[in-house]
This record gives C-alpha cells, sequence and structure tokens, in this order.
C-alpha cells in the first residue's frame, strides 16, 4: 500500500481564518480524495482530485469554501477558508488501491486534526 | 436509507469470546466490500476485502450475502488489541466508495 503523510497533523485556528493542509504520497496515483470527520460520525467525502483538472466537489462542499490543488501525481492541498468552529474536525486524505477496476479501494494518510476557536 | 447502515454499538465482549458485526447497503449494483479498522484518534485502515462469497484471514471472517445485501465480519478468540471502530465500506463503482458510521468494539479483560 503507498504511504501517505500529512501536514499538519494538527492545528488551533481562529475563526475567519484559513488552513491549508498539504497531503504526499510516495508514488504517483491517479486519484486523490479528501475527506472529513467529525466526532462520532463517519467519513464524508469532500472532493476528488485528479491531477490537471478541477476537482470534483460533494453535495454540500464548493470549491470557494474548500479550495483543492493537485499539481503534480504525488501532492495535493486542501484549503479550509474562512473557518468557523463547525469545521472543526479530522481532514483525512487518501489515495485509490490501484486494484482492479469495482475492486478499488482507498489508503489513508493519518489525518490532520483542525480546531477552530 | 442510508446507503450503508451499521450498528455504532459499543459492543462490549469479554476477552476470548466470539462477536459479530453485520452491515446492509441499500445500491444492489455494488461492486465489492471492504472492512475497515479505526483506532481511536487514527485514520481507517484496511482489514478486509470481500469479494465474492466472503474470506477468512486468522481469527476474522468476512462473508457476503448479495440477496439480502448485508456483509458480516466475525471475530473470533476476541483480543484486548481487537478494541477498535470496524467501519463497513462498500464500492458502489467509478472509483466511490461509502461508508458506514462504524461500530465500536470494546474488548474487557
Amino acid at each position: 500500500s503507498a504511504v501517505i503523510s500529512q501536514k499538519p497533523s494538527r492545528d488551533i485556528c481562529q475563526r475567519g481564518t484559513s488552513l491549508t493542509i498539504q497531503c504526499q504520497v510516495d508514488s504517483q496515483v491517479t486519484m486523490m480524495f479528501w475527506y472529513r470527520q467529525q466526532p462520532g460520525q463517519s467519513l464524508t467525502l469532500i472532493a476528488t482530485a485528479n491531477q490537471g483538472s478541477e476537482a470534483t466537489y460533494e453535495s454540500g462542499f464548493v470549491i470557494d469554501k474548500f479550495p483543492i490543488s493537485r499539481p503534480n501525481l504525488t501532492f495535493s492541498t486542501l484549503t479550509v477558508s474562512n473557518m468557523s468552529p463547525e469545521d472543526s474536525s479530522i481532514y483525512l486524505c487518501s489515495v485509490d488501491s490501484g486494484r482492479a477496476k469495482f475492486q478499488e479501494t482507498q489508503y489513508f494518510g493519518p489525518g490532520t486534526r483542525l480546531l477552530v476557536l | 436509507r442510508k446507503e450503508v447502515e451499521q450498528d455504532p454499538g459499543p459492543f462490549n465482549v469479554p476477552e476470548g469470546a466470539t462477536v459479530a458485526f453485520n452491515c446492509t447497503y441499500s445500491n444492489s449494483a455494488s461492486q465489492s466490500f471492504f472492512w475497515y479498522r479505526q483506532d481511536c484518534r487514527k485514520e481507517p485502515k484496511l482489514l478486509m476485502s470481500v469479494y465474492s462469497s466472503g474470506n477468512e484471514d486468522g481469527r476474522f471472517t468476512a462473508q457476503l450475502n448479495r440477496a439480502s445485501q448485508y456483509i458480516s465480519l466475525l471475530i473470533r478468540d476476541s483480543k484486548l488489541s481487537d478494541s477498535a471502530t470496524y467501519l463497513c465500506v462498500v464500492n458502489m463503482g467509478y472509483q466511490k466508495v461509502t461508508f458506514g458510521i462504524g461500530t465500536k468494539l470494546q474488548v474487557i479483560p
């Protein structure tokens, strides 16, 4: 499986500010994914990021709030903009497993724990 | 109806016990199925894949019932280290996976 790192691992931010989370993979991957996991909840997909194209956002998530970059096949960033306490969550990036079609699953980075005051 | 449903638990079981979790999914066209394990304050990690009628890996057995649209995870001889949240994950095609809320397991000495 791929080795995935995220920076920062945690942060405490003031409302109204923005935070950019970095995700680095040790191998080239086609698809990278950004999830949010709020306390006591399961993982919710924010967007899918492909290199060379704009990210695809899920219902309820917009580019202005969560801009994403994907400059190459091993790196992506997610920015949480104009933060409010409701954005306090764990943000996880993941990559496709590279398995055969319809057998794909995902491997996750360690997550970024964000607390907004 | 949620796409993937799990009983959130917690399931409190003594060491050495056998415990089983079920997960139901709503989309009959779902292609493949997985169990992930998530420790407290950690990321989810792939535990098992469930492709056809099920598979076994040591103390862990996963079963798939397509007719009733559920998968199960059986853990035999529970260890303290098995304490975690177990996430049911369904691949509905097009590289999209959907996560259940997870079932929390606490193995008690």
